[in-house]
């Protein structure tokens, strides 16, 4: 399988703990994408790197949520003192980014790792 | 800004029916248009897209096209099956570095 790998897939944490999701891009894909999606929405856009370069971070990233691409190629996206708010499905996606005025790219999703707080 | 708004369901259609889900846009520049479709528990797998105005997105009977006059890109098929059950998204990307995502619209057909 050459797709957007996601892991774990599923995730039970206590209030407080902290938690680490990675993502595994299609493997020529320099650009990568992680969002946040709860029940009855659509995903909302967290961040997004070019090749290991974060180069934007929504609102919705607070100070507890870090991103990493260290070698541009996996991801990691750690979240701190886990809140029950932060109960979602954490979707990592990718595209072969052809410059950053075509907005053409087609974006490929992972299936998501589910974060449950209690 | 950029945002999409799609039209609420839940749908609930017969086998065979005609399906149209609304959505519609506003953006700045010049956006791509895409369908995404969530299955449970899985996901999201592009369904087609048109990167410019008046193009025509098609893939597996279902169509789409870029309405600019209209700012819209609604989603059609002509006869849906059980298998179309899912949850379908409108998105947009105006630089490709971001993509606006609706609420998304979740159908179900029966036999």
């Amino acid at each position: 399988d050459t797709g957007v790998s996601q892991d774990p897939r599923h995730k039970i944490t206590k209030r407080g703990q902290n938690v680490t999701f990675r993502c595994d891009p299609i493997s020529e894909h320099n650009r990568l994408y992680w969002y946040r999606q709860t029940l009855g929405q659509g995903p909302e856009f967290l961040t997004y790197f070019q090749n290991e370069a974060q180069l934007e971070k929504s609102r919705l990233l607070s100070d507890r949520f870090s991103a990493e691409r260290p070698k541009g190629s996996f991801s990691t996206l750690e979240i701190q003192r886990t809140e029950q708010g932060d109960s979602a499905m954490y979707l990592c996606a990718s595209s072969l980014g052809q410059g950053m005025l075509i907005s053409g790219n087609t974006i490929y999703f992972g299936e998501g790792s589910w974060l449950t707080v209690v | 800004g950029n945002s999409v708004t799609q039209m609420e369901g839940p749908v609930t259609l017969s086998e065979e029916a005609f399906l149209t889900i609304n959505c519609t846009y506003t953006a700045t520049g010049y956006p791509s248009l895409f369908w995404y479709v969530q299955y449970p528990g899985e996901g999201l797998q592009l369904l087609l897209k048109a990167t410019k105005a008046d193009d025509k997105g098609s893939n597996k009977g279902f169509e789409a096209t870029y309405r600019k006059e209209t700012t819209s890109f609604h989603l059609e098929k002509g006869s849906v099956q059980v298998s179309d059950s899912a949850v379908y998204f409108c998105a947009l990307s105006s630089t490709g570095n971001q993509f606006y995502f609706g609420t998304g619209t979740s159908l179900t057909v029966i036999p």
